[in-house]
Parts: C-alpha cells; structure tokens; sequence
C-alpha cells in the first residue's frame, strides 16, 4: 500500500527566504507525481506534475523535483512571499492505477512579512 | 473554461439524514473521483468514476455512494450521515488513464451535527 509523508508539517519563515518542502513514498514504481497548494478552506490548486520520466520541473518561483529510486520529492519556493503561505500538499497515484491519488498530510508555510 | 465546479459550497445536516453533493468537471475530462478531507489532514481517495460506472474504490463504506451522468457530471450522496463524516468533500476531474494531471474544485463543507 502506497504511504506519502510529508515534512516539515509546519513551517514559519521570514519573507526573502528561499525553502524546501519535503515529500516521501512508500512505493517507488509511481509513474507520476503532482504538488499541489491549499488555502484555508478552499479547494486545491494543482502547480506542479512531475512525470517518471522527468527528474524536475519549474514553474515561476517553484521548483520540483522527482527521485524514485529514494522515494523522494522536493517542491523548492524561491524568494517566499506572504502570498505563498497556504498548505501544500504532494500526491503520487493510488495504486498505479489510473490517476486516483494518495496524498500526504501536507505541510502548512506560513510566510511573514 | 470554468474548471471543476462543487455545489452547494457548504451544507449542515444532522446524524441519520442523507446527503448528496454535486460536482461538474472541467471542459473535455471524462473522470470524476471523489476525496474526503477531515480537518488538518491530506485528502482520502473515496471512488472514481468513468463511462457511468465506478472504477475504483478507496477504504469507505457502503454508505458512500455515486453516480456519474452522460453529461460526466457526478454526485456523490452519503446515507446515515455520522458525526465523523463531517469534511470538506473535493472532487476532482481528469482525462481518464495514467498519467493524466487531476484538476480539483473548491470543495463542499459538510458539517453533520
């Protein structure tokens, strides 16, 4: 069965600072994995999909990564504004089947001005 | 393109009644599955719907339930609503197969008193 943690689950840091989220799977034979971003409340805001066969990919400021044979994905933020606190949350596909997803609990950035 | 669209954005029901909550995906997806997300934690996969038919199933009891219209469009209803199934309830679509990236919407809060 596949388990996704996720660390830290919280995170405070001073804006300007650059970080890293940290994302760990269970089961490495995954064929994709996607990070997404979570305001309070709210639904979910898809930025990243990584396929197997990409190491990384960018978007803005954001920077993912892919290594499956640790089990590791990390979502690197440049520059953090206070924009960017909200949870984010990585996901890898159920059972490799399909596109249902488990998802790890996430980790909750809080950015201050 | 108006993206996944949830109904009703929030709802309060009492212990025994049933609920049924709605969810159209986004423009040329063909697959809905449905997430439960309690508070503070990462989504759990419930069922994923594709051609009318439930595809797969995640760890939820009989009392979860769906459907999926030729429009692709779904529902989700709960019977014998608990005190537990109180969470936000995501839905989120997706061109059927692997690797296809899944697009959510902005969820239903469900609160059963």
């Amino acid at each position: 069965k596949q388990e996704v943690t996720q660390i830290p689950a919280a995170l405070s840091v001073p804006e300007g600072e650059n970080l890293v989220l940290n994302c760990s799977f269970t089961d490495s034979a995954i064929y994709n994995l996607q990070w997404f971003r979570q305001d309070p409340g709210k639904g979910l805001t898809s930025l990243l999909l990584i396929q197997s066969s990409q190491r990384e990919q960018t978007s803005g400021r954001l920077n993912a990564s892919l290594d499956k044979s640790s089990g590791r994905s990390t979502l690197y933020i440049a520059a953090s504004q206070p924009g960017d606190s909200a949870t984010y949350l990585c996901a890898v596909p159920y059972n490799n089947a399909g596109n249902m997803l488990t998802f790890g609990g996430g980790t909750r950035l809080m950015v201050k001005p | 393109d108006a993206g996944v669209t949830q109904s009703p954005t929030h709802l309060i029901k009492t212990r025994g009644q049933q609920v049924t909550l709605r969810c159209s995906p986004k423009s040329g997806h063909d697959t809905v599955s449905w997430y439960q997300q309690a508070l503070g934690q990462g989504p759990q996969f419930i069922f994923q719907y594709y051609e009318e038919e439930e595809r797969q199933r995640g760890n939820f009891p009989d009392r979860f339930s769906g459907h999926q219209f030729p429009n692709y469009s779904s529902e989700l209803n709960v019977n014998a609503l608990l005190l537990g199934d109180s969470a936000l309830y995501l839905c989120a679509s997706s061109q059927f197969g692997t690797g296809s990236e899944a697009f959510f919407g902005q969820g239903t809060r469900l609160t059963v008193v």
